[in-house]
């Protein structure tokens, strides 16, 4: 069974504080993506990374896929109350010519003002 | 706006009815899937369609069966709807055969209310 293992699963930061989100994993994805999700809605695709050792940023956003690509990073410098959300990774694996993708269990945030 | 439209949004049915739920992928999407998630949940696989054909299946129920039509779009038929049943449904596509990203993209849901 695959696992995507999600780190921390609850944070409360205050405004301006940086924080990092982990995925790990044992499994080797083709590619890692995060999401973020905020009540009722679906899930909003941030970032796609696909190779190894990648690191991408979007605005405060950086990501970072592990160079054997089984674990994953999201670091948010100076937060604010607008990240607030559930962030979700998923990572692609190859199977029977598809793929499947596994989620994270997510990471709860609220940014207090 | 992610591309993937899901009607209706909200939907609430007694139990034991049936209902069904709608999905249009990206355009140029083959690939679609199925996702539960009940209040304060993780995303459960239901199911995937490729092409108009069945290609993996997660935790769907008896209950519950979906299909992938000509035109490319989703059907998630719910049926002997139990209390249980309520939560968010989302559709997601993916162009299967990109070698490149991999990427789902996911519609705004169908809320689920059965009383």
């Amino acid at each position: 069974t695959q696992l995507l293992e999600q780190s921390p699963q609850f944070l409360s930061i205050q405004e301006g504080e940086n924080l990092t989100v982990y995925c790990n994993s044992s499994s080797v994805f083709s590619s890692l993506q995060w999401y973020r999700q905020e009540p009722g809605e679906g899930p909003v695709l941030l970032v796609t990374v696909v190779t190894g050792g990648e690191v991408k940023k979007l605005k405060r956003l950086t990501f970072q896929f592990g160079d054997a690509r089984k674990d994953s990073s999201l670091h948010i410098t100076a937060a604010q109350t607008g990240d607030t959300g559930l962030y979700l990774c998923a990572g692609a694996l190859p199977d029977s010519g598809t793929y499947k993708y596994i989620f994270g269990t997510g990471t709860r945030l609220k940014v207090l003002a | 706006d992610s591309g993937v439209t899901q009607t209706p949004k909200h939907l609430i049915t007694a139990t034991g009815q049936r209902v069904t739920l709608r999905c249009s992928p990206r355009s140029g999407d083959l690939s679609v899937y199925w996702y539960q998630q009940s209040l304060d949940q993780g995303l459960q696989f239901l199911i995937q369609y490729y092409n108009g054909e069945e290609r993996a299946k997660g935790n769907i129920l008896e209950r519950f069966s979906a299909q992938q039509f000509p035109d490319l779009h989703s059907e998630l038929n719910l049926s002997s709807l139990e209390l249980g049943d309520s939560a968010l449904y989302f559709c997601a596509s993916s162009v299967m055969d990109s070698k490149t990203r991999n990427t789902i993209y996911f519609g705004e849901g169908s809320w689920l209310t059965v009383v």
